[in-house]
């Protein structure tokens, strides 16, 4: 089956940084997305890493372990903007693209 | 337009009663998803087409729920007999191709069952 774990709730200071945990167990395995989704609006793509290691872009960075299983979004610099939920998803199943979505982490960012 | 485009943006129904809904995914993309996301839940796969193959149906949570997709346009998702369980956002979403790429998502449509 297809499980993935991220935290619920994350709280952290306006210029801060901030980073978000992300664990998978999937049947198969083609790749780990990030979205961000704001309160009533539709998810909005961040990243998506392949290969193991860290991808930066911008304020934004996602890791990668896939021997371990575990990924990470890293928010540098937080604004108040960034309050959102961020979604951590895997590509999962053999011959066929699902994408299964945790949770997601509510990230508040404090004055 | 340019993004995936949903209808209705909002449903109230009755308890009981068949609900469509449609989406219009961007042009050329030939991969196709629905989500359901309940309040403060995450999304809950649906289904997904990939062109002219059989779609992956595994995600729905009852012979209540169907899709259709005619080629690679739009979508829609019908609920029968809708009960209170079934309020939620579902959210489409279309990609470019089979292998893995990014989702864009359209705005959702809002269900209510009341």
């Amino acid at each position: 089956g297809q499980n993935i774990d991220q935290p619920t709730e994350m709280t952290a200071t306006e210029g801060a940084i901030v980073q978000i945990n992300c664990t998978y167990q999937t049947s198969g395995f083609n790749g780990l997305f990030w979205y961000q989704q704001h309160a009533g609006e539709a998810p909005t793509f961040l990243s998506y890493n392949v290969l193991d290691g860290l991808e930066e872009k911008g304020r934004f960075s996602s890791f990668l372990s896939r021997s371990k299983g575990y990924s990470y979004l890293l928010l540098k610099e937080l604004q108040m903007k960034d309050s959102a939920s961020y979604l951590c998803a895997a590509y999962s199943g053999a011959g066929s693209y699902q994408l299964t979505f945790g949770k997601g982490t509510k990230l508040s960012v404090i004055p | 337009g340019a993004g995936v485009s949903q209808s209705p943006s909002n449903k109230v129904t009755e308890k009981g009663k068949d609900v469509e809904l449609r989406c219009d995914p961007i042009s050329g993309h030939t991969a196709l998803y629905w989500y359901r996301q309940r309040l403060g839940q995450g999304l809950e796969f649906l289904i997904y087409f990939q062109g002219n193959s059989a779609p992956d149906k595994s995600g729905l949570p009852s012979d209540r729920f169907s899709a259709e997709r005619t080629g690679e346009s739009v979508s829609t998702l019908t609920i029968q007999r809708t009960q209170q369980e079934d309020s939620a956002v579902y959210l489409c979403a279309s990609s470019l191709g089979s292998s893995a790429g990014e989702l864009f998502f359209g705005e959702g449509s809002r269900l209510t069952v009341l």
